[in-house]
């Protein structure tokens, strides 16, 4: 069955540190991944994405993650952290076929000054 | 760009009322649109996928009597929770999916989600 992981519920990182979020994938065909951030009471705002090509792939906000398919990993990084980061992160994977989409639990990331 | 609205962003309803949710396409036509709902500190859990001119396809354990949901166009589709009760209460999210041939890789693009309080 396809799932996704996120292992770490909350992060906690200073302003200026460099960030990882882990996102670990079952899936059995080619993933479409996702990562999305949430700000409370807010929607899904896309951050990047990867459907094939280069394994790394550049998103907004200086975001980026890296398809790592012997690992079934997508995990998302940040060489400086800012405030403003601060906010709840979905990894997700898509379906080649069908509609379905996996949503992980969510890492919930806090900055501290 | 493909911007996804949502209306209304909030609402509070009485119990044994319905309450309607919008969720509109603005610049894309979708075939499919899809309803998730998210309790606090938690993922989306999707509810049902719903494609224009036919009926919703609901995930187990979602009731279809009580989540109504209706794509009645390309841009437009609706979904009413009938008779709210408190645990209804939830943070609803709808996203879309272009209208596109080929085979283009199936991104969702999200609404902002509507906060939904029964009481």
């Amino acid at each position: 069955a396809q799932s996704v992981t996120q292992p770490d519920i909350h992060i906690t990182v200073s302003e200026g540190a460099s960030l990882e979020l882990r996102c670990n994938y079952s899936y059995g065909a080619t993933p479409y991944l996702f990562w999305y951030v949430q700000s409370p009471g807010q929607g899904l705002q896309l951050l990047l994405k990867y459907f094939s090509g280069d394994t790394l792939v550049q998103g907004i906000k200086g975001f980026e993650a890296e398809f790592k398919r012997s690992q079934s990993s997508f995990n998302l990084r940040k060489p400086s952290v800012h405030w403003s980061d601060a906010a709840e992160y979905f990894c997700a994977v898509g379906e080649d076929t069908g509609n379905q989409f996996y949503f992980g639990t969510g890492t919930s990331l806090t900055v501290i000054p | 760009g493909a911007v996804v609205s949502q209306h209304p962003s909030r609402v509070i309803c009485k119990s044994g009322t319905s309450v309607k949710i919008e969720c509109r396409s603005l610049d894309f036509q979708a075939t499919t649109m899809f309803w998730y709902r998210q309790f606090p500190k938690q993922s989306l859990m999707l509810m049902a996928t719903s494609n224009e001119g036919s009926k919703a396809t609901y995930e187990q354990g979602v009731e279809k009597d009580k989540f109504l949901i209706n794509h009645a166009s390309l841009t437009l589709s609706t979904l009413t929770v009938t008779s709210a009760h408190p645990e209804d209460s939830s943070f609803y999210i709808c996203s879309a999916r272009k209208l596109r041939l080929g085979t283009a890789p199936r991104e969702q693009y999200f609404g902002p989600g509507t906060r939904l309080t029964v009481t």
